[in-house]
């Protein structure tokens, strides 16, 4: 069964820290992986996107690294701001069937002054 | 234009009443998408449209019945909705049903009482 788990599912950091955030997944064909950034009430925004071929991926402050062997991805920010507080989802695409985008459950990071 | 739009922002109805979503994009994308998104979960995928014609239901109660007028425009016709079907309903896009390129919508906050 294609599944995307994250972990942990909610984390409290102080301003300024980093954080990693993981994305273990049992999808297969796979496509690609990406990471959303959701603030609450609004749409998800993408941060990165990694294909088979890609290990890491830089947006910013956001380092996103991918580990095909493994099934496993993670999401690093680094000296974290206030505005960073959000929910942070992992969706990996299959490229098998006429659609298969399927969404991690979700990191609610708040970052604290 | 990089976005996809969605209106209203919010929305408050009666169960007896009869409302629409609506969704527009401009980016030449030929796949659309709806999803619910109730709080702390992941969206959950509604309806895919690709090149104008429905080609996913998932399996979504007859009181929600979407429409794609065009290329650039999505609808979601509501009626007699139940209290549950209070969430965040977002729109996206993509290129085509392939996985790249996907871009959501701020949502509608829907409360229906």
């Amino acid at each position: 069964k294609n599944q995307v788990e994250q972990s942990p599912q909610s984390l409290i950091i102080l301003e300024g820290k980093n954080c990693t955030l993981q994305c273990n997944y049992t999808v297969s064909p796979f496509s690609n992986l990406r990471w959303y950034k959701q603030d609450t009430g609004r749409g998800p925004v993408s941060l990165t996107i990694m294909t088979f071929s890609e290990n890491t991926k830089s947006n910013g402050r956001y380092t996103a690294t991918l580990d095909a062997d493994t099934k496993q991805s993670s999401l690093h920010i680094t000296a974290s701001q206030l505005s960073d507080s959000a929910s942070y989802i992992c969706v990996v695409t299959s490229t098998s069937g006429t659609y298969k985008y399927i969404f991690g459950t979700g990191t609610r990071l708040k970052v604290l002054a | 234009d990089t976005e996809v739009t969605q209106t209203p922002k919010h929305l408050v109805m009666g169960m007896t009443n009869k409302k629409s979503l609506k969704c527009e994009q401009h980016m030449g994308h030929r796949a659309m998408y709806w999803y619910k998104q109730k709080a702390k979960k992941p969206p959950e995928l509604m309806f895919v449209y690709s090149y104008e014609k429905l080609s996913i239901n998932e399996s979504v109660p007859s009181r929600f019945s979407p429409e794609c007028p065009n290329s650039s425009l999505l609808n979601l016709h509501l009626h007699a909705l139940q209290p549950e079907d209070s969430a965040l309903y977002l729109c996206a896009s993509s290129p085509n049903t392939g996985g790249y390129g996907y871009t959501f919508g701020s949502g509608t906050r829907l409360t229906v009482v």
